[in-house]
């Protein structure tokens, strides 16, 4: 199975930071990378798909970029609607697997 | 507008079964695969099964896999997760999902329920 490393784990962030984090598969799965926030309560939304392309209506503070193996998602400007947990997931072979997760706390 | 409903939750003790189903509505569920996934408390997101739109293969995380079964019933719009012989670990949210089409050749997760949870306990 493919590991997807994602790391931070957690950050502790202050509103109007720029965040970034990361994840790492374990072998090269293109760019079958898809990146999830899911606010408390809430189901995951998808917010990037195929590494970078952010879906309709999702803000362009969110970016995400990488291939192969390395992968970055990146909040330009962090707001207070985005406290959430995000994570990754590679689609590129089965069993589809999640990274981590990265929760967001303000500071 | 797609929705995805999750129900059939609920406490059960070690060893025993639980089918939970998933109504989809606002999408032509038959022309698409769909997909459970869950999470257990305080931990990430677990993919386990896909089934084909028209039922015709699936897919299990080893985890899962001889214990569950993915099924879907196009009549309904429904699709099911019957799992046995269940473990005090899967005890989680279960969540469905179906696979959209967002750009040309790519599919993704694009739409998810808000889950049912499954409590494993004695």
């Amino acid at each position: 199975d493919i590991v997807m490393t994602q790391s931070p784990t957690s950050m502790s962030i202050s509103l109007g930071d720029r965040v970034t984090m990361n994840c790492k598969a374990s072998q090269s799965v293109g760019s079958n990378v898809d990146w999830y926030q899911q606010k408390t309560g809430q189901s995951p939304k998808l917010l990037i798909f195929k590494a970078s392309n952010r879906c309709t209506g999702v803000p362009d503070r969110f970016t995400g970029s990488g291939s192969g193996t390395d992968f970055t998602f990146t909040i330009s400007t962090m707001q207070a609607e985005d406290l959430a947990v995000y994570s990754c997931m590679q689609s590129n072979s089965y069993p589809f697997t999640f990274g981590s997760g990265t929760k967001l706390e303000i500071k | 507008e797609v929705q995805l409903v999750e129900s059939g939750g609920g406490l059960v003790q070690p060893g025993s079964s639980l089918k939970l189903s998933c109504v989809a509505s606002g999408f032509t569920f038959n022309n698409h695969n769909m997909h459970w996934i869950r999470q257990a408390p305080k931990t990430g997101l677990e993919w386990l099964a896909l089934i084909y739109s028209d039922g015709s293969h699936n897919y299990y995380a080893d985890s899962v896999k001889g214990r569950f079964t993915i099924s879907r019933d196009n009549s309904k719009n429904t699709l099911y997760l019957e799992m046995n012989s269940l473990r005090s670990e899967d005890t989680a949210m279960y969540y469905c999902a179906k696979w959209g089409k967002r750009s040309n050749y790519y599919y993704t997760l694009d739409a998810w329920g808000q889950g049912t949870s499954v409590t494993v306990s004695s």
